[in-house]
């Protein structure tokens, strides 16, 4: 089984419907992330946590939340999704330390008509 | 503000060398990453510099020049499998967010 799970890995909705992506891991980390990444523009930091209470904006948080419900766990939400939010989503872990390792989950696609 | 650069395509031949350059400008520094992402697959960690020097693993190395903001990523004896792309990423102060730069995808031909 995968250490960084995400759900759902492929989602087709429509413009302003509601959506949740959702990560858990069970690497023991305290910090996680989540990236989208677009062809030519590569992997952009949206939402980043190192504890249950603690949220910090990425690069592009405009259009989403985040929300820490656990020490595994990590949810995306876009209120009102838009076509310009179809991307591949990507939940990653690290342990922080010396080198601040990223490992990644399988992504999730999403695609908003 | 944080950038990164990397060229966007490369092309070697099976059994060659192969060098990924990459620039950066972070506010702050706490490292350079290289990671691998085959098509369709999550990125997987490759290397990390933080001090400046080669670092060799296998057939991989990857260099790092701190004053002159620049890295590469050295594959030799290319094998087909390696066509992916590789990102290079920074880490700014503290270690708290990883920036990445838009990949470079490596097609290996025979």
């Amino acid at each position: 089984d995968a250490d960084v799970t995400q759900t759902p890995r492929n989602r087709i909705t429509k413009t302003g419907k509601r959506i949740m992506l959702e990560c858990s891991q069970t690497k023991g980390h305290d910090r996680m992330y989540w990236y989208r990444q677009d062809p030519g523009l590569g992997l952009r930091l949206i939402y980043y946590s190192f504890d249950v209470k603690d949220i910090n904006k990425g690069e592009i948080s405009d259009g989403y939340s985040v929300s820490r419900q656990a020490q595994a766990k990590f949810s995306l939400s876009l209120e009102s999704a838009i076509p310009n939010q179809t991307a591949l989503y990507f939940c990653a872990t690290s342990a922080g330390g010396r080198t601040g390792e990223l490992f990644f989950g399988e992504g999730s696609r999403l695609t908003v008509l | 503000g944080q950038n990164i650069d990397q060229p966007t395509e490369m092309t070697a031949t099976e059994g060659a060398i192969v060098q990924i350059n990459c620039t950066y400008q972070t506010s702050g520094f706490n490292g350079l990453f290289w990671y691998q992402q085959h098509a369709g697959e999550a990125p997987t960690f490759l290397s990390y510099n933080v001090l400046d020097g080669l670092e060799e693993k296998g057939r991989f190395s990857s260099f790092l020049s701190r004053s002159k903001g620049y890295s590469y990523l050295l594959l030799k004896e290319l094998q087909m499998k390696d066509s992916a792309s590789y990102l290079c990423a920074s880490t700014g102060t503290g270690g708290f967010k990883t920036i990445f730069g838009a990949g470079t995808r490596l097609f290996v031909k025979a």
